[in-house]
């Protein structure tokens, strides 16, 4: 039981560039998230889904596309990196009760 | 606007002493609250929480005050551990249907001292 896989763990992107960042679960579970993480500023959600099919902005989704591929996989794009976006990015999957997240591992990602 | 405040960014404690962190938040909708904790280089883990109709939950070492009027949590570990050296995060949530957002505070990094 893997619970959250995140791909790749680490990336340098050339400002400009775009990527997918991968992730998966294995745990059923309908909702899933993705967070960034800077310094002094905690986890900021980025984009959810309530359910395979379904997707909303969080509090800071400018410059981030995201897809639910299916129950399992949710995906986060970046279409045009920039060094803002330089962070590290979790996902993280639930079910509606209990209301504790799972977070995957993270993804260091560095825009030069 | 900040939701939730820890404005401890960090806490130094001695092993077997008791540490406590403290979290702080706005918004009187709230009805659940959580704790993480971080170790670096992986993802939160869930650590304790709390419902709104309760002032307090204990799990073995960690135990969650829950102060409404004040809009006030403390998360307290006794004894302390130098396992427990991490960056400890609180998170709020509204009831949401379907889904369950979760805000979450800047964190306290907490060193335990052997």
């Amino acid at each position: 039981n893997a619970g959250v896989t995140q791909t790749p763990k680490f990336q340098v992107l050339k400002t400009g560039q775009s990527m997918t960042l991968q992730c998966a679960q294995d745990m059923n579970h309908n909702s899933m998230y993705w967070y960034r993480q800077d310094p002094g500023m905690g986890l900021r959600l980025i984009y959810y889904s309530a359910s395979e099919g379904t997707t909303d902005k969080g509090e800071v989704p400018n410059g981030y596309n995201v897809s639910r591929l299916n129950k399992r996989e949710f995906s986060l794009r970046l279409e045009s990196a920039a060094p803002s976006q330089t962070s590290v990015y979790f996902c993280a999957s639930s079910e509606a009760r209990p209301r504790k997240q799972f977070f995957g591992p993270g993804t260091r990602l560095t825009v030069l | 606007d900040q939701q939730v405040k820890q404005n401890s960014p960090s806490l130094s404690v001695q092993e077997g002493r008791i540490s406590i962190l403290n979290c702080d938040y706005t918004n009187s909708m709230f009805d659940y609250f959580l704790w993480y904790k971080k170790y670096p280089a992986e993802g939160p883990t869930f650590l304790i929480s709390i419902s709104s109709i309760k002032d307090k939950n204990e799990d073995g070492r960690f135990t969650v005050f829950l102060n409404k009027s004040a809009k006030h949590l403390s998360l307290h570990i006794v004894p302390s551990q130098p396992g427990d050296s991490a960056v400890y995060f609180c998170a709020a949530s509204l009831y949401g249907g379907a889904t369950n957002k979760l805000i979450f505070g800047t964190g306290t990094l907490l060193a335990v001292q052997p």
